[in-house]
C-alpha cells in the first residue's frame, strides 16, 4: 500500500464548476500537508499548506484536513482553463528545512471552456 | 513566495556523455535541497537531499556514482548524469526549502 493515495483521474470538469480532488494517506507521522499544482512541463507551485486538521481558504481554494480519517481534499471554486494542470497532494512528518515530502501520484484536471 | 531557479530547462545529450543540472535558491539560503525525477504521468519521486557541505544521502535503487550531487554553496546544489543513458531520459526537478517546499522550473532532459 502505498502511503499517500491520490485518483490519478483524468477529471474533465466544465468551466464554473466546483472541482473536489482528494488524498488519503496511511502514515500517521503526517502532520504537514501541501497541494501542488504543476503545468505540462513545469515544476511543481505550492498552492496551499496546511498543518491542521479543518479548512484554510484562500481565494477560490479551499484546503480541507481531516486527520482523524487521513484525509485531504482540495477544493476549486469558480473553476477556469487556466485551472487546467495536474494536482499534487504532499505530505510531511516535520516542518524543518530538510523535511522530505511524500507525493500522491497527481490528478490531471482539465477545464473545459 | 520564495524562488529556485533550475537550469537548463531542457537538455539533449549523446548517450555516454554527461549533463549538468544546476538549481539554485535566489532570495533564501537552502542548507537542504532535494532532487527528483519525474516520468510521464506520473509524480514526483525523490532521488536524493543535497546537503550543503556534506555528501547527498540517496534513495534506495538510485545509482550515486551515476548521479552526481554537489551542493557546495547554500544557494547552489548540482546534479550530474554521468555516462547517460537513453533510460535516464526523464524530467528532473529540484526543491529548496524556506518556510516551505519550492520547486524548480524542472529539466527536460532527452538521451539520443
Amino acid at each position: 500500500q502505498k502511503e499517500v493515495e491520490q485518483d490519478p483521474g483524468p477529471l474533465s470538469v466544465p468551466e464554473g464548476a466546483i472541482v473536489s480532488l482528494n488524498c488519503t494517506y496511511s502514515n500517521s507521522a503526517f502532520q504537514y500537508f501541501m497541494w501542488y499544482r504543476q503545468y505540462s512541463r513545469k515544476g511543481p507551485e505550492l498552492l496551499m499548506y496546511t498543518y491542521s486538521s479543518g479548512n484554510k481558504e484562500d481565494g477560490r481554494f479551499t484546503a480541507q484536513v481531516d486527520k482523524s480519517s487521513k484525509y485531504i481534499s482540495l477544493f476549486i471554486r469558480d473553476s477556469q482553463p487556466s485551472d487546467s494542470a495536474t494536482y499534487l497532494c504532499a505530505m510531511s512528518s516535520s516542518s524543518g528545512s530538510a523535511r522530505q515530502l511524500t507525493f500522491g501520484s497527481g490528478t490531471q484536471l482539465t477545464v473545459l471552456p | 513566495g520564495a524562488v529556485v531557479s533550475q537550469h537548463p530547462s531542457r537538455v539533449i545529450c549523446k548517450s555516454g556523455t554527461s549533463v549538468k543540472i544546476e538549481c539554485r535558491s535566489l532570495d533564501f539560503q537552502a542548507t537542504t535541497m532535494f532532487w527528483y525525477r519525474q516520468f510521464p504521468k506520473q509524480s514526483l519521486m525523490l532521488m536524493a537531499t543535497s546537503n550543503e557541505g556534506s555528501k547527498a544521502t540517496y534513495e534506495q535503487g538510485v545509482e550515486k556514482d551515476k548521479f552526481l550531487i554537489n551542493h557546495a554553496s547554500l544557494t547552489l546544489s548540482t546534479l550530474t548524469v554521468t555516462s547517460a543513458h537513453p533510460e535516464d531520459s526523464s524530467f528532473y526537478i529540484c526543491s529548496g526549502v524556506d518556510t516551505e517546499a519550492f520547486f524548480g522550473q524542472g529539466t527536460r532532459l532527452t538521451v539520443v
